[in-house]
């Protein structure tokens, strides 16, 4: 079955950008749409933004100015760049996959990892 | 942004017991609702989408209502294993917003 696999740092310095990756196993990144969110840490979940193999993205206003999510096909993987991090970043990240049907039902995710900024 | 409100922020009950999580919109999302399911250190997991439909492979004593604007999770037996964190979230308009979350622990 379908699993994603987030990697990149445990620590980031301030004002520096955070780049992680989502891998794509046991299915192929063309078609759905792939979503990026975050849990700081005993908080709830915020929607960061996710992307369509065609291209179409979505970022949540209040990091838009900050985020770039990109899709890499050969690599059967998505990334995440988000820009000028402050220790308001530190969270949990996910990525999951957004059903065709219904962009914003992620129905599966990455076990998540834990970004520090520090 | 459309907020989605849940109630209560915490509950606890007893093995057996009927518990029902709210959510609330702040516009009519139709059944463009789902339910997710944390337990600590882990991943979400979707249990009910469109409102009202059981993600494969989810306990039958799980159950959603709506549509419109105000929605339910009822968890009709309630269970050991379902101590954990429920969240609901839109996604009828991007930005997706979630609920604050629901902490469900077993007496």
């Amino acid at each position: 079955q379908v699993q994603l696999q987030e990697s990149g740092p445990g620590l980031v310095r301030p004002s520096e950008t955070l780049s992680l990756t989502c891998s794509v196993s046991g299915g192929s990144i063309s078609n759905y749409y792939w979503t990026w969110i975050r849990q700081p840490p005993g908080k709830g979940l915020e929607y960061i933004g996710y992307i369509h193999y065609s291209g179409d993205t979505n970022y949540n206003p209040p990091l838009r100015n900050r985020v770039t999510i990109s899709l890499d096909t050969s690599g059967n993987q998505f990334s995440l760049n988000l820009r000028s991090i402050t220790a308001a970043d530190t969270a949990v990240y996910y990525c999951a996959r957004g059903d065709n049907h219904d962009r914003g039902r992620c129905e599966i995710w990455g076990q998540g990892i834990l970004v520090t900024v520090s | 942004d459309i907020q989605m409100t849940q109630s209560p922020s915490s509950l606890s009950a007893s093995v057996g017991d009927r518990v029902t999580i709210t959510c609330r919109a702040s516009q009519s999302i139709g059944n463009y609702l789902n339910w997710y399911q944390q337990k600590p250190g882990k991943a979400p997991k979707l249990l009910i989408y469109a409102a009202s439909s059981l993600q494969s492979g989810v306990p039958s004593r799980f159950s959603g209502s709506g549509p419109g604007t105000d929605f339910t999770l009822t968890i009709g037996s309630l269970q050991p294993e379902d101590a954990a964190t429920y969240y609901c979230q839109q996604s009828f308009s991007p930005p997706w917003t979630f609920g604050q979350g629901t902490k469900v622990e077993i007496k």
